[in-house]
């Protein structure tokens, strides 16, 4: 299995401008995760997709923010109208390949850096 | 609500040292408990987890045990090396599979 896969791993935009990134989880898995994780903290919980529905979205998921799952494989996040405080290391994870066992291990990729100027 | 401490500040100790890294959590059911580890320039991986009481996950000598009683999950290794620099995340996974992470704890190994 390859792991969890991120794109781009960096990106530099200027603030107000609106930026996509793409992960594309472990094969099969049908869960997938957006975490945040800004320097010296821990991941911070955006939110999950089961399949291509989007079950749970955390209040940091400003109106700026949008991520969709369109044919339960991979996702993308969209952050519009960037502003500096967005700049962070944007992480997605996959779990629960049915049938496999680990339903709870989530498997991160490597992320995405964003850098607003 | 759920949330996780991780003791303060970053670990610097000496190859061949016993590292314990202190976790405590809060929640109302039984969450499974997950230690992830980030190595300097990488992304987040599994270190090991426990999915119910007096379970003792562990991994590359990395040990943690479940413990209802105190809510915790405790990290320990024996003998620390220079290749266990890195950070160390404590996370339980609450309601709708969210990981909650600890700050994490920097820990430094000199040889």
């Amino acid at each position: 299995d390859t792991g969890v896969s991120q794109d781009p791993r960096h990106k530099i935009t200027k603030r107000g401008q609106n930026v996509t990134f793409r992960c594309d989880p472990i094969s099969e898995h049908n869960r997938l995760y957006w975490y945040r994780q800004t320097l010296g903290q821990g991941p911070e919980f955006l939110t999950y997709f089961q399949n291509e529905a989007q079950l749970e979205k955390s209040r940091l998921l400003s109106d700026r923010f949008s991520a969709e799952r369109p044919k339960g494989s991979f996702s993308t996040l969209e952050i519009q109208r960037t502003e500096q405080g967005d700049s962070a290391m944007y992480l997605c994870a996959s779990s629960y390949r049915p049938g496999q066992g680990d339903e709870d291990t989530q498997y991160f990729g490597p992320g995405t850096r964003l850098t607003v100027l | 609500g759920d949330s996780v401490t991780q003791m303060e500040g970053p670990v610097t100790l000496s190859e061949e040292a016993f590292l314990t890294i202190n976790c405590t959590y809060t929640a109302t059911g039984y969450p499974s408990l997950f230690w992830y580890v980030q190595y300097p320039g990488e992304g987040l991986q599994l270190l090991l987890k426990a999915t119910k009481a007096d379970d003792k996950g562990s991994n590359k000598g990395f040990e943690a045990t479940y413990r209802k009683e105190t809510t915790s999950f405790h990290l320990e290794k024996g003998s620390v090396q220079v290749s266990d620099s890195a950070v160390y995340f404590c996370a339980p996974l609450y309601g709708n599979n969210r990981l909650a992470f600890g700050k994490g704890n920097q820990v430094v190994v000199i040889p």
